[in-house]
């Protein structure tokens, strides 16, 4: 069964400092890995995609990481700001058979930055 | 604005009622996914449309159904639901449900509560 399990659950930090959040996933076949951020009230919205081929990706202070072989993932965030209190949610998307993608999500990990 | 739009955004209703939720995408997308969010619980697909038809049902309760008049629009009436059907419901657009690198757009989400 594919899972994708991401950690911390929740997560504070000072505004400033910088933070990583792990995603571990056992899916098969694996086609691609996204980050999605959810802001509170808002539906999540993407920012980073990760193919089997590549390592790190960087989005302004977000950067993703991608080991295949371990099955793991990191999203590692910079001098946080306070606009970046969200929930992050990972998502792991294998290929069916006939050429459709399935997505599976991660629970998020929830992140709150304080001044 | 992400392209996707979902009204009403939040929605209170008893057992007995009947109501719709609507989503409209502007982005020429052919795939329109309805997804449940659940308080600690990863996303939960339900139903997806790809060019109107009907391509997936995740083993919905027949007190949701969903209606896909064209590939702009996506509805899902809601009848005679519980109080653990309460949860944000979110609409979601990409280009085509068989392109394994698709983005989900997402809209804002219907806040829903069964009283």
């Amino acid at each position: 069964k594919n899972q994708v399990e991401q950690s911390p659950q929740s997560l504070i930090i000072l505004e400033g400092k910088n933070c990583t959040l792990q995603c571990n996933y056992t899916v098969s076949p694996f086609s691609n890995l996204r980050w999605y951020k959810q802001d509170t009230g808002r539906g999540p919205v993407s920012l980073t995609i990760m193919t089997f081929s590549e390592n790190t990706k960087s989005n302004g202070r977000y950067t993703a990481t991608l080991d295949a072989d371990t099955k793991q993932s990191s999203l590692h965030i910079t001098a946080s700001q306070l606009s970046d209190s969200a929930s992050y949610i990972c998502v792991v998307s294998a290929v069916a058979s006939g050429g459709s993608y399935i997505p599976t999500f991660g629970r998020g990990t929830s992140l709150i930055v304080h001044p | 604005e992400t392209g996707v739009t979902q009204t009403p955004r939040h929605l209170v209703m008893g057992m007995t009622n009947k109501k719709s939720l609507k989503c409209e995408q502007h982005l020429g997308h052919n795939a329109m996914y309805w997804y449940k969010q659940s308080a600690k619980k990863p996303l939960e697909l339900m139903f997806v449309y790809n060019f109107k038809e009907q391509t997936e049902n995740n083993s919905v309760p027949s007190r949701f159904s969903p209606e896909c008049p064209n590939s702009s629009h996506l509805f899902l009436h809601l009848h005679t639901l519980q109080p653990e059907d309460s949860a944000l419901y979110l609409c979601a657009s990409s280009p085509h449900r068989a392109k394994p690198a698709g983005e989900l757009f997402f809209g804002e989400g219907s806040r829903l509560t069964v009283l």
